[in-house]
């Protein structure tokens, strides 16, 4: 089974602060994803990456980045953090690259900026 | 551009009675369609998928979906529900011909199954 897991799954932080949200898989999958998930809304990306050291941007990049240094490993940072950064984040991945392969999800890391 | 829409917010139907949650999709070329499951608290599950071949695809817990092309759609059904199957429900798309692209995802249907 594809494991997915994220540091945390519960994480308040102030205003202003650098916040480092990390995700890590056990199956070698070539592709990562980060979303936000906001009622109503349902889940919008906001970066991928398909090899270490590369990173795409999604629908949503603006205020956030990504590191990939390893594959198996890619983390979301918050450079300054904003109470409209609260949210429910999901990393996920998939391989092999393309075609009808699903994504899987990791159990999410609720984030609260005040 | 690949969209999905999912029309209804919130389904509500009896334990024991059959439940529909409603998709449908947008691509330029064919698709290959998802469902997951989210429960409270945790992550999205894959349920099913269609790729190809018969439009009606079994997937886990007991649901199905049917795809139909000439409505672009991709309904999911369950015979029975169960309260169990209360959680919030995601329909997924990807073109075909879009390669390696990520899942473009619905914005959710939340089922509430009522004893």
């Amino acid at each position: 089974d594809v494991k997915v897991t994220q540091s945390s799954r519960y994480l308040v932080k102030r205003t202003g602060e650098k916040v480092f949200l990390e995700c890590v898989q056990d199956m070698d999958h070539e592709n990562m994803f980060w979303y936000r998930q906001d009622p109503g809304l349902g889940l919008r990306l906001i970066y991928f990456s398909y090899d270490v050291k590369m990173k795409e941007k999604g629908d949503i990049p603006e205020g956030y980045s990504v590191s990939r240094e390893k594959k198996e490993r890619f983390s979301l940072i918050l450079e300054s953090a904003s109470t409209n950064q609260t949210s429910m984040y999901l990393c996920a991945t998939s391989s092999p690259p393309g075609g009808p392969v699903e994504q899987y999800f990791g159990p999410g890391t609720r984030l609260t900026v005040t | 551009a690949q969209s999905v829409a999912q029309p209804e917010d919130q389904v509500n139907v009896a334990e024991g009675n059959p439940l529909t949650v409603k998709c449908t999709y947008s691509v330029s070329g064919n698709p290959y369609l998802f469902w997951y499951v989210q429960y409270p608290n945790r992550g999205l599950q894959f349920l099913l998928k269609y790729i190809t071949g018969d439009n009606l695809v079994k997937g886990s817990y007991g649901f199905e979906a049917e795809f139909n092309k000439s409505q672009t759609s991709f309904h999911l059904k369950k015979p029975s529900a169960l309260v169990s199957d209360s959680a919030l429900y995601f329909c997924a798309v990807r073109d075909r011909n879009s390669g390696n692209t990520p899942l473009v995802f619905g914005k959710g249907t939340r089922l509430s199954v009522i004893a």
